[in-house]
């Protein structure tokens, strides 16, 4: 199977920081994956996705990389609204969907 | 705007059966460019992909849950289902539904979820 693996799991950071989130795939079968956001309580927000292709309302300092195995997330410029956990996702072969396991990204 | 909203029982006692619906608003579950799926989030977990169907009927079901998991559709109400067999403590968690891509595109991403609920495995 598949398995993406996140890092770090954990972030503290402060406003107005730059932070960059990797998401690594265990094998190299898909060129592509989406980011997420979630709120505590709340249901997983798309932010990203084919990588690089922010959603539409998105922030632009929101930035995705990478073309597999490893992918990135980067978030410019912190605001306090960014401060949630992460999850990358990717389409693998069968097909199946894989999360990673999420990076929680605390304020300072 | 689209909106999907889970309804199941909160409930479920061991070796008995999940049953969960999404109903679909805003929007035609039976667009020729999009799978419904199911979610699910352990508590303080990741997420986890349960199955997904098309509203034709074609399902896709993740391999470690696919003999507990039936999806089905009903497009005259606008709605898919989760049935998931033989519960235990390890299926407590917070179920989603959402809309995404293909299934057999070079990507898929879930643009839409519902709200989530909470379902809890206890006796």
């Amino acid at each position: 199977d598949i398995q993406l693996t996140q890092s770090p799991s954990f972030l503290s950071a402060s406003v107005g920081d730059r932070v960059t989130i990797t998401c690594r795939a265990s094998q190299a079968i898909s060129t592509y994956v989406a980011w997420y956001q979630q709120k505590p309580g709340k249901a997983p927000k798309l932010l990203i996705y084919a990588s690089s292709t922010l959603q539409s309302g998105v922030p632009s300092r929101f930035r995705g990389s990478g073309s597999g195995p490893e992918f990135t997330l980067t978030i410019s410029n912190l605001q306090p609204e960014d401060f949630a956990t992460y999850h990358c996702q990717q389409l693998s072969s069968y097909p199946l969907i894989t999360f990673g396991q999420g990076t929680r990204l605390d304020i300072k | 705007q689209l909106q999907l909203q889970e309804s199941g029982p909160g409930l479920v006692k061991p070796s008995e059966t999940l049953s969960l619906t999404c109903t679909v608003s805003g929007g035609s579950i039976s667009s020729t460019n999009y799978y419904w799926g199911w979610f699910r989030q352990p508590p303080g977990k990741g997420l986890e992909w349960i199955g997904s169907i098309f509203y034709s009927g074609s399902t896709y079901y993740n391999p470690s849950l696919k003999s507990r998991v039936t999806i089905s559709v009903d497009r005259s109400k606008n709605q898919f289902s989760l049935r998931l067999t033989s519960v235990i403590a390890a299926d407590t968690g917070i179920y989603y539904c959402g809309r995404h891509w293909g299934m057999t595109t070079v990507t898929t991403y879930i643009d839409y979820w519902g709200q989530g609920t909470q379902i809890s495995v206890s006796s």
